[in-house]
């Protein structure tokens, strides 16, 4: 998975709590992106970051934060969870920025 | 490792049979488009990539074939083999301000007997 990792790997999780994924690479890769996987939807942007403090909003933001202190760290946070951010979150990382990204192993997460 | 749900179109082929997934992609202004594949537990990887001008392209066992007219991607297998066993996702990529934007489609299990 190109150096990449993603914790935790499972999460159950109650409505109202806060939640932080994090996701590691060791590939030096300015681009770093978060997308969620629902069944029918394929994978949607949640956030990317094109340098350390440097972050946007994708597709599908709304209920999500991110943060990115050092090349290596994306974190992704929702504040409040709720039952409809259950689904199972990648991350992934580019050189360039382009359509070649590379993904980590995936963290499901289960909102109750 | 993570995968996709079960709601998804299939294609059973049998070992040594070709594939072909066909993708429907929505934006005239795409520059690039990509085939990513997803097996089991793991997160998708990029298999191949055909930029807008093109119509085809090939590569290891794989051929991408691009229909611009009525905007239709399709990629192709050749002798598809067990290990090909997995969810295909078509992408298409366009250029925004910000950088490169991918939009994913929902996906194409593919499903191969022995």
């Amino acid at each position: 998975d190109a150096g990449i990792t993603q914790s935790p790997r499972h999460k159950v999780t109650e409505t109202g709590t806060p939640v932080t994924l994090r996701c590691h690479q060791t590939e030096n890769h300015r681009y770093m992106y978060w997308y969620r996987q629902d069944p029918g939807h394929g994978l949607r942007l949640i956030h990317y970051s094109y340098g350390v403090k440097d972050t946007d909003k994708g597709e599908v933001s709304d209920g999500y934060s991110v943060s990115r202190s050092k090349t290596e760290d994306f974190l992704l946070t929702l504040e409040s969870a709720t039952s409809s951010q259950t689904s199972v979150y990648f991350c992934a990382i580019s050189f360039t920025g382009g359509y070649e990204q590379f993904f980590g192993p995936g963290t499901r997460l289960t909102v109750l | 490792g993570e995968s996709v749900g079960l709601h998804l179109p299939t294609l059973s082929v049998q070992e040594g049979d070709n594939s072909i997934i066909n993708c429907a992609y929505s934006n005239s202004a795409s520059d690039y488009f990509i085939w990513y594949k997803q097996e089991s537990g793991k997160g998708p990887q990029f298999i191949i990539d055909i930029r807008s001008n093109m119509d085809k392209r090939q590569g290891q066992r794989v051929t991408v074939l691009l229909n611009k007219t009525v905007k239709h991607l399709s990629l192709q297998i050749a002798a598809t083999q067990p290990g090909d066993s997995a969810v295909y996702f078509c992408a298409e990529n366009t250029m925004e301000a910000a950088g490169n934007k991918l939009t994913f489609g929902g996906g194409t299990r593919v499903l191969v007997k022995p």
